[in-house]
């Protein structure tokens, strides 16, 4: 099952612009995470925010957690052409094993 | 301490013939996750093993799909009779924790598995 859903599905900016992601999700979880992946890699753990969490930073990423409407963003500030990469939200499923789930993703691109 | 290690990195078979992938996870941990990736697509789950268990397959197909985390050695997802819609990329993951606080995981690099 497909737990996390991004938006925009791809981003295209200027190298310093800010990125922002969205990421919506529909039961109930314990934690939210992202991750970032680059062309032909494995994924790379970024940030984790918890449900009683509403907002979390680390050095140019800055997430949001909505509980009440089953949302997070992730905002890169000052991107720069080595962001460029896939992000992944991702949630724990509480059913069985608590497995984590990822969303679909969004494919950002930095221009120089 | 070196972090999870997939192998082969890429695997081509011609169909009906075997896919046998390896994972080992970071030191220390005993919780092993696999996802399966199409090209421009996320991460689909298929299985979450701790040490000689199954914990939880949801997402494997009911055939032709296997997988093992034995007491000793690394964990392997298993594809029999190989068709052409199983070429993707298969990611291992692993983590020191499960349950309720699994939290981080550690990924590796993946296999591609390509089918003729």
């Amino acid at each position: 099952s497909q737990q996390g859903e991004e938006d925009p599905q791809a981003l295209s900016i200027q190298e310093g612009e800010n990125a922002t992601m969205n990421c919506s999700y529909k039961t109930s979880i314990n934690n939210l995470q992202w991750y970032r992946q680059n062309s032909g890699r494995g994924l790379v753990h970024l940030i984790l925010i918890r449900s009683n969490e509403r907002e979390k930073h680390s050095g140019r990423l800055r997430v949001t957690l909505d509980t009440s409407k089953k949302s997070s963003s992730l905002l890169i500030t000052a991107s720069r052409a080595a962001d460029t990469a896939s992000y992944f939200c991702a949630t724990d499923e509480k059913t069985g094993g608590f497995k984590t789930i990822f969303g679909a993703g969004t494919r950002l691109f930095v221009k120089a | 301490n070196a972090g999870v290690m997939q192998n082969p990195r890429h695997l081509v078979r011609r169909r009906g013939q075997e896919a046998r992938l390896r994972c080992s996870p970071m030191k220390g941990h005993s919780h092993v996750y696999w996802y399966r990736q199409l090209p421009e697509e996320g991460l689909k789950f298929m299985v979450y093993l701790q040490k000689e268990n199954i914990i939880d397959e949801s997402g494997m197909p009911k055939e032709r799909f296997s997988a093992e985390f034995p007491k000793e050695g690394p964990s392997i997802l298993r594809i029999q009779q190989v068709v052409r819609g199983d070429s993707a990329a298969y990611f291992c993951a692993s983590s020191p924790r499960g349950g309720l606080d699994t939290g981080e995981l550690f990924f590796g690099e993946g296999s591609r598995l390509t089918v003729l």
